[in-house]
């Protein structure tokens, strides 16, 4: 069972431009962490946010904490290769557990 | 500092056999995680251990099962293994129940 939906599943963009990725539930979490992995790696955490509306940057990347603490968004400004990977958000649901999106698997081109 | 460790890094196994892998968490962690991650999807939650003791426990067959040591290194085991079973096993590390996680690179189980 996903009680994390994250859209788009697959976004393939030019170096430069900007791009945002969502993570969407039903259900109210706790916290919120997003992760990107590369192939055979990981996850990596990039950012945990807790409060409802809060807003991290890091770097060139801004993550969305939503009022109702049910959804977030991760904003990429001017996306390097660097950038490319399978972009995950988790949720702390029920005190102990984790739930992960099915991830958005992201391509920066040159 | 050495981050989550985990061994092998990759694995072949025939159906039906049994499997055990191994997982180190980062120093002063006390808390296990294990994890499930099919090609394509986002991990999905197997086990956590905090202090030898299991604390939450995920939607999978009793085929699968863990446990952890004084040391706070942590085993997941799986018997009469299917093919559906090939996946990236993930382990987390945290220094409590409910922090924040950090993962190993998994171990790659193939099933044939």
């Amino acid at each position: 069972t996903q009680l994390l939906e994250q859209s788009p599943q697959f976004l393939s963009i030019q170096e430069g431009e900007n791009l945002t990725v969502y993570c969407n539930s039903s259900s109210v979490f706790s916290s919120l962490q997003w992760y990107r992995q590369e192939p055979g790696e990981g996850p990596v955490l990039l950012v945990t946010v807790v409060t409802g509306g809060e807003v991290k940057k890091l770097k060139r990347l801004t993550f969305q904490f939503g009022d109702a603490r049910k959804d977030s968004s991760l904003h990429i400004t001017a996306a390097q290769p660097g950038d490319t990977g399978l972009y995950l958000c988790a949720g702390k649901y029920n005190f102990n557990k984790f739930y992960f999106g099915s991830g958005t698997k992201l391509n920066v081109k040159p | 500092d050495a981050g989550v460790t985990q061994s092998p890094t990759h694995l072949i196994k025939t159906r039906g056999q049994h499997v055990t892998l191994r997982c180190s968490p980062i120093s002063g962690h006390k808390s296990v995680s294990w994890y499930q991650q099919v090609l394509g999807q986002g991990p999905q939650f197997i086990f956590q251990y905090y202090e030898k003791e299991e604390r939450g426990r995920g939607n999978f067959p009793d085929r699968f099962s863990a446990r952890q040591f004084p040391n706070y290194s942590s085993e997941l085991n799986v018997n009469a293994l299917l093919l559906g079973d090939s996946a990236l096993y993930l382990c987390a590390s945290s220094l409590a129940v409910g922090r924040e996680a950090f993962f190993g690179q998994g171990t790659r189980l193939t099933v044939v």
